[in-house]
Protein backbone atom coordinates (compact mmCIF):
# COMPACT_ATOMS: atom_id res chain seq x y z
CA UNK A 1 0.00 0.00 0.00
CA UNK A 2 1.29 3.43 -0.98
CA UNK A 3 1.85 5.52 2.09
CA UNK A 4 3.74 8.22 3.91
CA UNK A 5 4.54 7.24 7.49
CA UNK A 6 5.33 9.75 10.21
CA UNK A 7 6.47 9.04 13.74
CA UNK A 8 5.56 9.80 16.38
CA UNK A 9 1.88 10.74 15.97
CA UNK A 10 1.86 12.67 19.24
CA UNK A 11 4.72 14.26 21.15
CA UNK A 12 4.90 16.46 24.22
CA UNK A 13 8.31 17.88 24.98
CA UNK A 14 9.99 20.67 26.92
CA UNK A 15 11.56 23.83 25.59
CA UNK A 16 15.09 23.28 24.32
CA UNK A 17 15.08 19.49 24.15
CA UNK A 18 16.13 18.38 20.68
CA UNK A 19 13.69 16.17 18.83
CA UNK A 20 13.32 14.45 15.47
CA UNK A 21 10.14 13.57 13.63
CA UNK A 22 10.69 10.83 11.10
CA UNK A 23 9.02 10.56 7.70
CA UNK A 24 9.25 7.68 5.27
CA UNK A 25 7.55 7.04 1.91
CA UNK A 26 7.35 3.83 -0.11
CA UNK A 27 6.41 5.29 -3.50
CA UNK A 28 9.91 6.13 -4.76
CA UNK A 29 8.91 9.80 -4.96
CA UNK A 30 11.67 12.31 -5.53
CA UNK A 31 9.90 15.29 -3.95
CA UNK A 32 9.24 15.42 -0.22
CA UNK A 33 8.22 18.27 2.05
CA UNK A 34 7.24 19.26 5.56
CA UNK A 35 4.30 21.49 6.52
CA UNK A 36 2.93 22.85 9.74
CA UNK A 37 -0.79 23.40 10.19
CA UNK A 38 -2.15 26.07 12.52
CA UNK A 39 -5.80 27.11 12.90
CA UNK A 40 -6.88 29.61 10.26
CA UNK A 41 -3.49 29.58 8.55
CA UNK A 42 -3.82 26.43 6.48
CA UNK A 43 -0.64 24.49 5.82
CA UNK A 44 2.63 26.35 5.57
CA UNK A 45 5.68 24.79 4.02
CA UNK A 46 8.72 24.46 6.25
CA UNK A 47 11.27 22.71 4.02
CA UNK A 48 11.21 20.71 0.85
CA UNK A 49 13.53 18.36 -1.00
CA UNK A 50 13.51 17.79 -4.74
CA UNK A 51 15.85 14.83 -4.51
CA UNK A 52 18.48 13.11 -2.37
CA UNK A 53 20.91 15.60 -0.82
CA UNK A 54 18.89 18.54 -2.19
CA UNK A 55 16.90 20.55 0.37
CA UNK A 56 15.48 24.08 0.33
CA UNK A 57 13.68 26.41 2.70
CA UNK A 58 9.95 26.86 2.47
CA UNK A 59 7.96 29.76 3.87
CA UNK A 60 8.59 29.12 7.58
CA UNK A 61 12.00 27.39 8.01
CA UNK A 62 13.24 29.17 11.15
CA UNK A 63 13.94 26.77 14.01
CA UNK A 64 13.86 23.65 11.82
CA UNK A 65 16.38 21.45 10.03
CA UNK A 66 15.96 18.61 7.58
CA UNK A 67 18.12 16.06 5.84
CA UNK A 68 17.64 13.85 2.78
CA UNK A 69 20.29 11.15 2.79
CA UNK A 70 18.02 8.54 1.21
CA UNK A 71 15.14 8.95 -1.20
CA UNK A 72 12.56 7.38 1.11
CA UNK A 73 13.35 9.30 4.34
CA UNK A 74 13.02 12.99 5.18
CA UNK A 75 13.32 13.65 8.93
CA UNK A 76 12.39 16.98 10.51
CA UNK A 77 14.71 18.12 13.29
CA UNK A 78 14.00 20.73 15.95
CA UNK A 79 17.35 21.48 17.59
CA UNK A 80 15.90 23.66 20.36
CA UNK A 81 12.10 23.55 20.32
CA UNK A 82 10.13 26.54 21.57
CA UNK A 83 6.43 26.87 22.49
CA UNK A 84 5.67 28.70 19.22
CA UNK A 85 6.54 25.47 17.42
CA UNK A 86 3.57 23.77 19.00
CA UNK A 87 1.61 22.70 15.94
CA UNK A 88 0.36 19.86 13.76
CA UNK A 89 3.08 18.73 11.35
CA UNK A 90 2.61 16.91 8.05
CA UNK A 91 5.12 15.22 5.82
CA UNK A 92 4.24 14.78 2.16
CA UNK A 93 5.76 13.20 -0.93
CA UNK A 94 4.84 13.55 -4.57
CA UNK A 95 5.60 12.07 -7.93
CA UNK A 96 5.37 15.44 -9.61
CA UNK A 97 7.60 18.44 -9.15
CA UNK A 98 6.78 21.15 -6.65
CA UNK A 99 4.66 18.94 -4.46
CA UNK A 100 1.80 18.68 -6.94
CA UNK A 101 -0.50 15.72 -6.24
CA UNK A 102 1.16 15.19 -2.88
CA UNK A 103 0.47 12.24 -0.59
CA UNK A 104 0.35 13.31 3.04
CA UNK A 105 1.22 11.43 6.18
CA UNK A 106 -1.23 11.26 9.08
CA UNK A 107 0.39 14.08 10.98
CA UNK A 108 2.39 14.60 14.16
CA UNK A 109 0.85 16.72 16.88
CA UNK A 110 3.70 18.41 18.74
CA UNK A 111 3.30 20.29 22.00
CA UNK A 112 6.26 22.21 23.41
CA UNK A 113 5.87 23.33 27.03
CA UNK B 1 5.60 34.29 0.53
CA UNK B 2 2.53 34.16 -1.66
CA UNK B 3 -0.87 34.10 0.03
CA UNK B 4 -4.16 32.50 -0.85
CA UNK B 5 -7.42 33.90 0.48
CA UNK B 6 -9.94 31.12 0.87
CA UNK B 7 -13.62 31.73 1.63
CA UNK B 8 -15.80 31.09 3.39
CA UNK B 9 -13.90 30.02 6.50
CA UNK B 10 -16.77 27.75 7.53
CA UNK B 11 -20.12 26.58 6.27
CA UNK B 12 -22.98 24.80 8.00
CA UNK B 13 -25.43 23.39 5.48
CA UNK B 14 -28.32 20.98 5.18
CA UNK B 15 -27.75 17.59 3.59
CA UNK B 16 -28.63 17.76 -0.09
CA UNK B 17 -27.62 21.38 -0.56
CA UNK B 18 -24.94 22.48 -3.02
CA UNK B 19 -21.74 24.06 -1.71
CA UNK B 20 -19.38 26.56 -3.26
CA UNK B 21 -16.02 27.77 -1.98
CA UNK B 22 -13.25 29.75 -3.64
CA UNK B 23 -9.67 30.91 -3.42
CA UNK B 24 -8.13 34.10 -4.68
CA UNK B 25 -4.57 35.31 -4.88
CA UNK B 26 -2.71 38.46 -5.83
CA UNK B 27 -0.15 36.24 -7.57
CA UNK B 28 -0.37 33.92 -10.54
CA UNK B 29 -0.20 30.17 -9.97
CA UNK B 30 0.70 27.47 -12.49
CA UNK B 31 -1.41 24.76 -10.90
CA UNK B 32 -4.41 24.80 -8.57
CA UNK B 33 -5.24 21.91 -6.29
CA UNK B 34 -8.12 21.12 -3.96
CA UNK B 35 -7.62 18.89 -0.90
CA UNK B 36 -9.94 17.55 1.78
CA UNK B 37 -8.86 16.82 5.34
CA UNK B 38 -10.87 14.50 7.57
CA UNK B 39 -10.46 14.79 11.35
CA UNK B 40 -7.20 13.24 12.52
CA UNK B 41 -5.94 12.65 9.00
CA UNK B 42 -3.68 14.29 6.48
CA UNK B 43 -5.13 16.13 3.46
CA UNK B 44 -6.18 14.02 0.48
CA UNK B 45 -6.10 15.34 -3.07
CA UNK B 46 -9.55 15.83 -4.65
CA UNK B 47 -8.88 17.66 -7.90
CA UNK B 48 -5.83 19.03 -9.72
CA UNK B 49 -6.11 21.81 -12.32
CA UNK B 50 -3.24 22.49 -14.73
CA UNK B 51 -4.51 25.00 -17.29
CA UNK B 52 -6.17 28.40 -17.02
CA UNK B 53 -9.88 28.04 -17.68
CA UNK B 54 -9.85 24.30 -17.02
CA UNK B 55 -13.04 22.88 -15.53
CA UNK B 56 -12.72 19.43 -13.97
CA UNK B 57 -15.19 17.15 -12.22
CA UNK B 58 -14.69 14.29 -9.79
CA UNK B 59 -18.06 12.76 -8.98
CA UNK B 60 -20.13 15.42 -7.22
CA UNK B 61 -17.15 17.78 -7.10
CA UNK B 62 -16.39 20.37 -9.77
CA UNK B 63 -13.45 22.77 -9.75
CA UNK B 64 -12.24 25.47 -12.11
CA UNK B 65 -8.89 27.15 -12.70
CA UNK B 66 -9.61 30.85 -13.21
CA UNK B 67 -8.74 32.50 -16.51
CA UNK B 68 -6.53 35.06 -14.76
CA UNK B 69 -4.67 32.19 -12.99
CA UNK B 70 -5.30 34.04 -9.72
CA UNK B 71 -8.37 32.17 -8.53
CA UNK B 72 -10.16 28.85 -8.35
CA UNK B 73 -13.47 27.56 -7.07
CA UNK B 74 -14.76 24.22 -5.84
CA UNK B 75 -18.41 23.20 -5.98
CA UNK B 76 -19.94 20.21 -4.23
CA UNK B 77 -23.38 19.18 -5.40
CA UNK B 78 -26.02 17.40 -3.30
CA UNK B 79 -23.91 17.33 -0.13
CA UNK B 80 -23.93 14.25 2.11
CA UNK B 81 -22.78 13.81 5.73
CA UNK B 82 -19.41 12.30 4.70
CA UNK B 83 -18.55 15.58 2.95
CA UNK B 84 -17.81 16.99 6.41
CA UNK B 85 -14.21 18.11 6.78
CA UNK B 86 -11.82 20.92 5.97
CA UNK B 87 -11.26 21.78 2.31
CA UNK B 88 -8.04 23.44 1.25
CA UNK B 89 -7.06 25.07 -1.99
CA UNK B 90 -3.39 25.12 -2.93
CA UNK B 91 -1.41 26.73 -5.71
CA UNK B 92 1.94 25.81 -7.18
CA UNK B 93 4.32 28.73 -7.66
CA UNK B 94 5.82 29.79 -10.98
CA UNK B 95 9.17 28.27 -10.10
CA UNK B 96 7.38 24.94 -9.81
CA UNK B 97 8.98 24.00 -6.51
CA UNK B 98 6.47 24.90 -3.78
CA UNK B 99 2.82 24.78 -2.83
CA UNK B 100 0.97 27.56 -1.02
CA UNK B 101 -2.23 26.63 0.84
CA UNK B 102 -5.32 28.62 1.63
CA UNK B 103 -6.60 28.86 5.20
CA UNK B 104 -9.24 26.19 4.66
CA UNK B 105 -13.04 25.98 4.60
CA UNK B 106 -14.61 23.93 7.37
CA UNK B 107 -17.74 22.24 6.05
CA UNK B 108 -20.41 20.90 8.37
CA UNK B 109 -23.43 19.02 7.01
CA UNK B 110 -26.62 18.58 8.95
CA UNK B 111 -28.43 15.31 8.15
Amino acid sequence: EAQVTQNPRYLITVTGKKLTVTCSQNMNHEYMSWYRQDPGLGLRQIYYSMNVEVTDKGDVPEGYKVSRKEKRNFPLILESPSPNQTSLYFCASSRGTGGVEAFFGQGTRLTVV
Amino acid sequence: GQQLNQSPQSMFIQEGEDVSMNCTSSSIFNTWLWYKQDPGEGPVLLIALYKAGELTSNGRLTAQFGITRKDSFLNISASIPSDVGIYFCAGQNNAGNMLTFGGGTRLMVKP
